[in-house]
């Protein structure tokens, strides 16, 4: 089992819809929780960035962890074809877990908002 | 502007001929790692430099080098490329303290034949 689970979809949606994106995971040490967007031909760029459980808002995006489901979530509100990409969920566990703290990462879901 | 800068982009090459991924970055961050992309296997770490002359294994070295002789760069080098390292090679950088960002060059996309 891979420690972090990401449908890859491809997900299709109209301009204007409600999407929801997701990760599940399995190391219940993991503490720090991303979400990065990848455009085509272009490397990951930081989305969301949440610490432990909750909820964090930014504009049209939403990212939420629910640690005692190991669950990530990140929705996006009034989708633009703009937001068409691939969206990388990562994770990593504490500072004090070791020097790398390399992020693990989900395969990516791609996503494509229609006009 | 913040960046990380990699070069080539595009190359294609033959089995045996070394060749080197350059990869600069300007926000004098101390943290450095090498990405590789593949289908259906997502990022994967190559290797990972804490610092100048600091360098560790990720979870699929063979076949890489690295060195950090400068803070700024962190060069890729393929002593003697296989298909099997055909991929998109991300360099990628943050600060050592940082808990997460990295941020990405735009990638360098490698074919061996």
């Amino acid at each position: 089992q891979k420690e972090v689970e990401q449908d890859p979809g491809p997900l299709s949606v109209p301009e204007g819809a409600i999407v929801s994106l997701n990760c599940t995971y399995s190391n219940s040490a993991f503490q720090y929780f991303m979400w990065y967007r990848q455009y085509s031909r272009k490397g990951p760029e930081l989305l969301m960035y949440t610490y432990s459980s909750g909820n964090k808002e930014d504009g049209r995006f939403t990212a939420q962890v629910d640690k005692s489901s190991k669950y990530i979530s990140l929705f996006i509100r009034d989708s633009q074809p703009s937001d068409s990409a691939t969206y990388l969920c990562a994770m990593s566990v504490p500072p004090y877990a070791g020097n790398n703290r390399k992020l693990i990462w989900g395969l990516g879901t791609s996503l494509a908002v229609n006009p | 502007e913040a960046q990380v800068t990699q070069n080539p982009r595009y190359l294609i090459t033959v089995t045996g001929k070394k060749l080197t991924v350059t990869c600069s970055q300007n926000m004098n961050h101390e943290y450095m790692s090498w990405y590789r992309q593949d289908p259906g296997l997502g990022l994967r770490q190559i290797y990972y430099s804490m610092n100048v002359e600091v360098t560790d294994k990720g979870d699929v070295p063979e076949g890489y080098k690295v060195s950090r002789k400068e803070k700024r760069n962190f060069p890729l080098i393929l002593e003697s490329p296989s298909p099997n390292q055909t991929s998109l090679y991300f360099c990628a950088s943050r600060q050592r303290t940082d808990t997460g960002e990295l941020f990405f060059g735009e990638g360098s996309r490698l074919t061996v034949l």
